[in-house]
């Protein structure tokens, strides 16, 4: 089955940085990436997501990029602020709504 | 108007127990999943129903029973229970038809067996 790897699994930056957090897939016919964040005592949220023919996509200061060759996608933010602590979900699907996550990465923001 | 709803939001209970959580969901989606999120806060599949038929179901001890009344609705029944089921358990529900369609998540109901 699919296998998806994160990193780093946390990450402190000061506000206004930016913070790259990094997805590894291993079944290639794998075609769909979402990113889900969790914010503290809350549910998962998809924030982004990415298909396969697609080499980036962007939302205002979150954006994502694939690599099909190397099977890694990533996600960017840009200008990071407090409310963006949270801990982010990558995953990958190969099949019919079927998600596999990643162990989830927790971004702390500081002021 | 809640999307995805879950009860209870807490649930504490003694080890051997039986109990269940249940999921619903207004969105019109046919597909449900159940999750678990341990303490490190890796969320795992457990189970996903399809038009109430079950079609995924992870490597997950038999104590855990899914039960699929209506598209709508998604329950978990666990017997027997034991401390290493202390969990936040998550609903999330889908539209059919591919795998580009983004999951749902309820609000989670943690789960401490004492």
């Amino acid at each position: 089955g699919e296998n998806v790897e994160q990193h780093p699994s946390t990450l402190s930056v000061q506000e206004g940085d930016s913070a790259v957090i990094k997805c590894t897939y291993s079944d290639s016919a794998s075609n769909y990436f979402p990113w889900y964040k969790q914010e503290l005592g809350k549910r998962p949220q998809l924030i982004i997501d990415i298909r396969s023919n697609v080499g980036e996509k962007k939302d205002q200061r979150i954006a994502v990029t694939l690599n099909k060759t190397a099977k890694h996608f990533s996600l960017h933010i840009t200008e990071t602020q407090p409310e963006d602590s949270a801990v982010y979900f990558c995953a990958a699907s190969t099949g019919y709504s079927t998600l596999t996550f990643g162990k989830g990465t927790m971004l702390l923001v500081s002021p | 108007d809640t999307a995805v709803s879950q009860t209870p939001k807490y649930l504490v209970t003694q080890m051997g127990n039986d109990k269940s959580i249940k999921c619903e969901q207004n969105l019109g989606h046919d597909t449900m999943y159940w999750y678990k999120q341990d303490s490190k806060k890796f969320l795992k599949i457990m189970f996903s129903y399809n038009n109430k038929e079950l079609i995924i179901n992870e490597t997950v001890p038999n104590r855990f029973s899914p039960k699929s009344p209506d598209k709508a609705h998604l329950n978990l029944h666990i017997n027997s229970l034991e401390l290493g089921d202390s969990a936040v358990y998550f609903c999330a529900s889908s539209r059919q038809g591919g795998n580009f369609n983004e999951q749902f998540f309820g609000p989670g109901t943690r789960l401490t067996v004492l």
